[in-house]
């Protein structure tokens, strides 16, 4: 069964610093793996889909890593500021039919 | 237009109440899926569509009815829920089931006294 870790579980950091965002999976035989924003109450944002065959996926400030091998992937936030604020979540398919495993999402506090 | 929309974005009702949630994607995706996400814990998918075809049900309890009549809508029935069925329920949908992102829209609110 596939299950998906993210470490820390909460972070805060001042405006300026960069992010470090951790997801790690049990299975890597894994299709892809997406990254979202969530903020309080409201749905998910899509940030970053990485293939499998891919090693990172770039979108402005954002940079996401995948390490299948290790069952890792990392997301990097560049020049934090305090819109970055909210829970960020990684999630893999398990199986064919989009089924995905989220982690329990790490909250992010990014102070002025 | 938003991508994915969901109505109402909150609901209360009672347990002997009859309600529904509705979803609609502006997307021209072929797949859509419910989630519920509860306070304290991840995500949980509850239904998948593809083509208008339930082809997942994630164990969910019978209370909670989907149904999907085309593409581009799907709904949430909801009848004689629990207490313990209060979260927040999401409406996805993705090119096609199983590959490609996910596109969220902001959620229904639901508690139920």
């Amino acid at each position: 069964k596939q299950e998906v870790t993210q470490i820390p579980a909460a972070l805060s950091v001042p405006e300026g610093e960069n992010l470090v965002l951790n997801c790690s999976f049990t299975d890597s035989a894994i299709y892809n793996l997406q990254w979202f924003r969530q903020d309080p109450g409201k749905g998910l944002t899509s940030l970053l889909l990485i293939q499998s065959s891919q090693r990172e996926q770039t979108s402005g400030r954002l940079n996401a890593s995948l390490d299948k091998s290790s069952g890792r992937s990392t997301l990097y936030i560049a020049a934090s500021q305090p819109g970055d604020s909210a829970t960020y979540l990684c999630a893999v398919p398990t199986d064919s039919w989009g089924k995905l495993q989220f982690g329990a999402g790490t909250q992010v506090v990014v102070t002025p | 237009e938003t991508g994915v929309t969901q109505t109402p974005r909150h609901l209360v009702m009672g347990m002997t109440n009859k309600k529904s949630l509705k979803c609609e994607q502006h997307l021209g995706h072929n797949a859509m899926y419910w989630y519920k996400q509860s306070a304290k814990k991840p995500l949980e998918l509850m239904f998948v569509y593809s083509l208008e075809e339930r082809v997942e049900n994630n164990s969910v309890p019978s209370r909670f009815s989907p149904e999907c009549p085309n593409s581009s809508h799907l709904f949430l029935h909801l009848h004689t829920l629990q207490p313990e069925d209060s979260a927040l329920y999401l409406c996805a949908s993705s090119q096609e089931a199983g590959t490609g992102e996910l596109f969220f829209g902001e959620g229904s609110r639901l508690t139920v006294l």
